[in-house]
């Protein structure tokens, strides 16, 4: 366990609405991660962080935002949530870029 | 994006049978390869992380090979248990340190 915990934990929410998902580790990881995970699909990169206030896209990084203001959060920001973003999200965690990753359990977010 | 495939979609053993399965990668500016082991209603859990080429890591009964010349991996797991099902997934490292992982083979083990 690398105490890594995301919330909520699900969300039902309608579109246009903006939506806010946390990670939280408590394991001063400095690389952060968020992934959405759908059928048919592995998962897939949106944002990662390698520092406080350092973050970069990942592959499907449109539609969102995220920022890490600390160490031990990083928040995944949806501005007007659309259907297609209806998915299971995960947040990781690692010491450096080239260590394993630690994943949360998952946010499973429905757009209505 | 790197183009990752695993092979087989999935698989279902017997207990007691020994499997193994692919994961194929573009063998250029290869970095290092994750495997994870992805069990129903949990999150992935890290098995190994390849970096030289002929690498090959154990863990218990489940062990791997990397080979970055010609980019593929086999993640083998000897004498398969019903607590070994689950989606294993890999995910090369590419440029940035992102990784791009597969879709993951999903074995079943059966009694």
């Amino acid at each position: 366990d690398a105490g890594i915990t995301q919330s909520p934990r699900h969300k039902v929410t309608e579109t246009g609405t903006p939506v806010t998902l946390r990670c939280h580790q408590t394991e001063n990881h400095r690389y952060m991660y968020w992934y959405r995970q759908d059928p048919g699909h592995g998962l897939r990169l949106i944002h990662y962080s390698y520092g406080v206030k350092d973050t970069d896209k990942g592959e499907v990084s449109d539609g969102y935002s995220v920022s890490r203001s600390k160490t031990e959060d990083f928040l995944l920001t949806l501005e007007s949530a659309t259907s297609s973003q209806t998915s299971v999200y995960f947040c990781a965690a690692s010491r450096q870029s080239d260590q394993p990753q630690h994943f949360g359990d998952g946010t499973r977010l429905s757009i209505l | 994006i790197l183009n990752v495939e695993q092979s087989p979609q999935s698989l279902h053993v017997q207990e007691g049978d020994s499997t193994n399965f692919t994961c194929s990668f573009p063998s250029s500016n290869f970095y290092a390869l994750h495997w994870y082991r992805w069990e129903t209603a949990k999150s992935p859990e890290a098995l190994f992380v390849m970096t030289l080429n002929g690498d090959e890591k154990k863990k218990g009964r489940i062990s791997a090979t990397l080979n970055t010349k010609e980019g593929y991996s086999y993640l083998y797991i000897k004498g398969s248990q019903p607590e070994d099902s689950a989606t294993y997934l890999c995910a090369p490292v590419g440029t940035a340190s992102k990784l791009t992982f597969g879709t993951g083979t999903r074995l079943q083990v059966t009694l």
